[in-house]
C-alpha cells in the first residue's frame, strides 16, 4: 500500500525566505508524486507532479520539488515566499498516472509573515 | 470553462437526519470521485466513477452513504442517518479517465455540521 508522511502540521516562514515542505512516501512500486494546494475555502488545486520523467519537477506559482529515492522524499521549495502562498499543501501518492487513487497526506498549513 | 460545482457549500443537520450532496464535474470528465475531509486531514476517497460505473467504492460506509451518478454526468452523495462523526467536508472531483496528467480538479466542497 502507498502512503505518505508530512514532516509539520505548520510551517511559519517570513516573506522572501525559502519555503520547504516535507513529504516522505511508501510504495511497493514506483510511485507518482503528487502536491496540492488548498486556500482556505476552496477546492484542492494541482502544483506539481512527478510521474518517473525528470526528478526535478517545477511547478505553478515558483514551487518545485525533487524525487530522491534513495531518501523516499519529495520535499516541496520555493526560493522566496509570497504572502499568497499562505495555504494548506498535501503530498499525495498514486500508483497510476491517472492519478485515480491518490492518497493523501495530512497536509502542511503554510503561514507567511510579513 | 466552468469548474466542478458542489452543492450546498454549508448544511447543518441534526443526528440522525438524511442530508445529500450534489456535484457537477467539468463537461467532459467522465471520472468523478467523492472524497472526505476531516479537519486536520487530507481527503480519503470515497467513491471513483468512471461513467456511471462505481469502479472504487471500497470506502464507502455502505451502511448509512449511498451515492449515485445517473447519466454519467451529475452526482449525488447521501448520507442517512447522518452521525455526529459525518461532520466533514465532502469534495467532489473530476478528470479525464484517459488522460495521464494525474491532475483532479476539485469543488470547493460541502461542509457538513451534524448536531
Amino acid at each position: 500500500a502507498q502512503s505518505v508522511t508530512q514532516l509539520g502540521s505548520h510551517v511559519s516562514v517570513s516573506e522572501g525566505a525559502l519555503v520547504l515542505l516535507r513529504c516522505n512516501y511508501s510504495s511497493s512500486v514506483p510511485p507518482y508524486l503528487f502536491w496540492y494546494v488548498q486556500y482556505p475555502n476552496q477546492g484542492l488545486q494541482l502544483l506539481l507532479k512527478y510521474t518517473s520523467a525528470a526528478t526535478l519537477v517545477k511547478g505553478i506559482n515558483g514551487f518545485e520539488a525533487e524525487f530522491k529515492k534513495s531518501e523516499t522524499s519529495f520535499h516541496l521549495t520555493k526560493p522566496s515566499a509570497h504572502m499568497s502562498d499562505a495555504a494548506e499543501y498535501f503530498c499525495a501518492v498514486s500508483k497510476e498516472t491517472s492519478g485515480s487513487r491518490l492518497t493523501f497526506g495530512e497536509g502542511t498549513q503554510l503561514t507567511v509573515n510579513p | 470553462e466552468a469548474g466542478v460545482v458542489q452543492s450546498p457549500r454549508y448544511k447543518i443537520i441534526e443526528k440522525k437526519q438524511p442530508v445529500a450532496f450534489w456535484c457537477n464535474p467539468i463537461s467532459g470528465h467522465n471520472t468523478l470521485y467523492w472524497y472526505l475531509q476531516n479537519l486536520g486531514q487530507g481527503p480519503e476517497l470515497l467513491i471513483r466513477y468512471e461513467n456511471e460505473e462505481a469502479v472504487d467504492d471500497s470506502q464507502l460506509p455502505k451502511d448509512r452513504f449511498s451515492a449515485e451518478r445517473l447519466k454519467g454526468v451529475d452526482s449525488t452523495l447521501k448520507i442517512q442517518p447522518a452521525e455526529l462523526g459525518d461532520s466533514a467536508v465532502y469534495l467532489c472531483a473530476s478528470s479525464y479517465s484517459q488522460g495521464v496528467t494525474g491532475e483532479l480538479f476539485f469543488g470547493e466542497g460541502s461542509r457538513l455540521t451534524v448536531l
